[in-house]
């Protein structure tokens, strides 16, 4: 059963970057696209972006110009960072895996991330 | 950018009874659709693929329809546990990712 963990701060300053890293265990992180989604309090899902395991890259046009994934597949992890935060980037942060066949199939449990001084 | 919209906003339905919800794509999106569930404090759950296709491990009172613009969601005979908000999700526009801002699904 393929599991995904959201790790990184919870709290980050505004005009800083946030981090997060996605830990996937129980299955390989080759051969997928792996993406990040955040929701914010009481709101719905917006799609980050995603990652392949090549390295290869979408960003939502919306946060692109704030937005660097990598992946690690030696350590079966992608990660997330979003530069210049504000308060309207504090969101819980989904990681997640896109199936092949469509649809998102595996969720990290999420992690709130809240920007503040 | 697809825009994708759920309706209605909430529907209350009694449990035993059956729920249509709706979403429509602002253009094509073929069967690129998927539909989630969510319950507070949980990530979202994939329910159904390629407009109609059940995730695995999903009961078969969940049912996916429609193609192009239009599409349906419909749980036959609710049970407590589906009350739920409900997403769909279009991606029929590689590589952009888009949801419906959400169904909410109470008890009436």
């Amino acid at each position: 059963q393929v599991q995904l963990q959201e790790s990184g701060p919870g709290l980050v300053k505004p005009s800083e970057t946030l981090s997060l890293t996605c830990t996937v265990s129980g299955g390989s992180i080759s051969s997928y696209y792996w993406s990040w989604i955040r929701q914010p309090a009481g709101k719905g899902l917006e799609w980050i972006g995603r990652i392949y395991t090549s390295g290869s890259t979408n960003y939502n046009p919306s946060l692109k110009s704030r937005v660097t994934m990598s992946v690690d597949t030696s350590k079966n992890q992608f990660s997330l960072k979003l530069s210049s935060v504000t308060a309207a980037d504090t969101a819980v942060y989904y990681c997640a895996r896109e199936n092949s066949s469509g649809g998102t199939d595996y969720w990290g449990q999420g992690t709130l991330v809240t920007v503040s001084s | 950018e697809i825009v994708m919209t759920q309706s209605p906003a909430t529907l209350s339905v009694s449990p035993g009874e059956r729920a249509t919800l709706s979403c429509r794509a602002s253009q094509s999106v073929s069967s690129n659709l998927a539909w989630y569930q969510q319950k507070p404090g949980q990530a979202p759950r994939l329910l159904i693929y390629g407009a109609s296709t059940r995730a695995t491990g999903i009961p078969a009172r969940f049912s996916g329809s429609g193609s192009g613009t239009e599409f349906t969601l419909t749980i036959s005979s609710l049970q407590s546990e589906d009350f739920a908000v409900y997403y769909c999700q279009q991606y029929n526009n590689w590589p952009l990712i888009t949801f419906g801002q959400g169904t909410r699904l109470e008890i009436k």
